[in-house]
């Protein structure tokens, strides 16, 4: 059983530009979490999504982060107009559908540089 | 007040020492505990849940306490394979919050 895969492992861009980043959960996990990490601080959460439903975006920023989890294919975190302080190390989890609270797989990131 | 408190660190311990990391959480209804170990540069880990009655794996024992909304983890006989930052998380409906870590470094 695969774990979490998230792609790429790194990403660099220049400011401006728009980042994709990508995340297929683990095998008959449909809850899919995204964290930022930046360097030398803890995770900080930033959107909750189950297919095609955004549960919580609580710790999203307001502009320019979007994310979605659609029907078919991976969780996409998307960032446009990227500006140097959204470098940062980008983690994604899943977790399995249940009533109850599961631990958290991760993936092993997407390192995001903003030249 | 942060929602998750940990002891700062990092905590440098020689092999074969027993080091304990505290952590406090502000939201009384949190319902899920856990300990994740997080790798320099890697992604964290599910090191252990957490049980209102103690749980112990290995080397290994985890506390809660629901009524001081504290967290605790053992570590005794610290290998060098130990190091890592050691990462406190509670969860309550549809949040998950992660503690900011305290790093623990072991030394030969």
């Amino acid at each position: 059983n695969a774990g979490v895969m998230q792609n790429p492992r790194h990403l660099v861009r220049r400011r401006g530009q728009e980042a994709r980043l990508r995340c297929s959960p683990m095998k008959g996990h449909s809850h899919v979490y995204w964290y930022r990490q930046l360097p030398e601080e803890g995770l900080k959460f930033m959107v909750y999504l189950q297919k095609e439903n955004i549960i919580d975006e609580s710790g999203m920023p307001k502009e320019r982060f979007s994310a979605e989890f659609p029907k078919e294919g991976p969780s996409i975190l998307r960032i446009q107009q990227v500006v140097r302080g959204d470098s940062a190390a980008y983690f994604c989890a899943s977790s399995p559908p249940s009533g109850q609270v599961y631990e958290q797989f991760f993936g092993p990131g997407t390192r995001l540089t903003v030249l | 007040r942060k929602e998750v408190e940990q002891d700062p660190g990092p905590f440098n311990v020689p092999e074969g020492a027993t080091v304990a990391f505290n952590c406090t959480y502000s939201n009384s209804a949190s319902q899920s505990f856990f300990w994740y170990r997080q790798d320099c540069r890697k992604e964290p880990k599910l090191l252990m849940s957490v049980y209102s009655s103690g749980n112990e794996d290995g080397r290994f024992t985890a506390q809660l306490n629901r009524a001081s909304q504290y967290i605790s983890l053992l570590i005794r006989d610290s290998k060098l394979s130990d190091s890592a930052t050691y990462l406190c998380v509670n969860t309550g409906g549809f949040k998950t919050i992660f503690g900011a870590g305290t790093r623990l470094f072991v030394k030969a």
